[in-house]
C-alpha cells in the first residue's frame, strides 16, 4: 500500500483564491511528523509546512495552513490568497517511527501540479 | 550563506561507466540523504546517513553507491549496475530532529 497519497495530479486555481491539496498517509506507528515541499519548475525543494502528529493544532506558516485530521489520516495543505508564484508541485512527505530510531528519512507523495492563473 | 551544493548541474553517462555526483553542505547538519526522482513522480530514497562513516539503504539503493568520510559531505555514485539511472537526482540534509531536509537544487543525469 502507497504511504503517501496525492490523488490530485493537476490542479488550476484562480489568483487570489484559496486552494487545498489532499494528502493521506498510511502508518502505523504513533509518532511521525509530515511535512509539506513545493517544487518550481527549477527543480528545487522548498520547505513550506510541518505537523507533527502529537501537535494538536492544525500548523500554520503565513499563507499556508495543514488541516490534520489524524483519525482520517489526513494532511491537506490549504493555499490561501493565491498568487502566481505558487504555480508549482507540491509534494506531500512522512516522516515515520521516533527519530532518534527511525533517523529523519522521508517518504514522499506524487506530487499535486498546481497553476495559478491570473 | 549557509546551503547545500550540489554539482554538476547536468551529467551525461555513457554505457558502461560509473559516475559520481556530489553533495556538500555546511550547515553542520549530521544527517544526509540521496533521493531520486523521475519525470512526473515523487522522490525515492536512495542511501540517508545519520553519521560520518555509517550509511543505510534506502528504498531503490541498487546499483548505486555511497560514502560518508566526511560530514560535510556525501557522494553518490551510479554505477554501472543501475541500468536507468536517466533521473533527477536530489541531495538532502537535516539535523537528527523534527526539523525539515534541506535540498540542494538538484543534479540531471543523461544516458548518452
Amino acid at each position: 500500500a502507497q504511504k503517501i497519497t496525492q490523488t490530485q495530479p493537476g490542479m488550476f486555481v484562480q489568483e487570489k483564491e484559496a486552494v487545498t491539496l489532499d494528502c493521506t498517509y498510511d502508518t502505523s506507528d504513533q509518532s511521525y511528523g509530515l511535512f509539506w515541499y513545493k517544487q518550481p519548475s527549477s527543480g528545487e525543494m522548498i520547505f513550506l509546512i510541518y505537523q507533527g502528529s502529537y501537535d494538536e493544532q492544525n500548523a500554520t506558516e503565513g499563507r499556508y495552513s495543514l488541516n490534520f485530521q489524524k483519525a482520517r489520516k489526513s494532511a491537506n495543505l490549504v493555499i490561501s490568497a493565491s498568487q502566481l508564484g505558487d504555480s508549482a508541485m507540491y509534494f506531500c512527505a512522512m516522516r515515520e517511527g521516533f527519530i532518534k530510531a527511525a533517523g529523519n528519512k522521508l517518504t514522499f507523495g506524487g506530487g499535486t501540479r498546481v497553476l495559478v492563473k491570473p | 550563506d549557509g546551503g547545500i551544493t550540489q554539482s554538476p548541474k547536468y551529467l551525461f553517462r555513457k554505457e558502461g561507466q560509473n559516475v559520481t555526483l556530489s553533495c556538500e553542505q555546511n550547515l553542520n547538519h549530521d544527517a544526509m540523504y540521496w533521493y531520486r526522482q523521475d519525470p512526473g513522480q515523487g522522490l525515492r530514497l536512495i542511501y540517508y546517513s545519520q553519521i560520518v562513516n555509517d550509511f543505510q539503504k534506502g528504498d531503490i539503493a541498487e546499483g548505486y553507491s555511497v560514502s560518508r568520510e566526511k560530514k560535510e559531505s556525501f557522494p553518490l555514485t551510479v554505477t554501472s549496475a543501475q541500468k536507468n539511472p536517466t533521473a533527477f537526482y536530489l541531495c538532502a540534509s537535516s539535523l537528527i530532529s523534527n526539523q525539515p531536509q534541506h535540498f540542494g537544487d538538484g543534479t540531471r543525469l543523461s544516458i548518452l
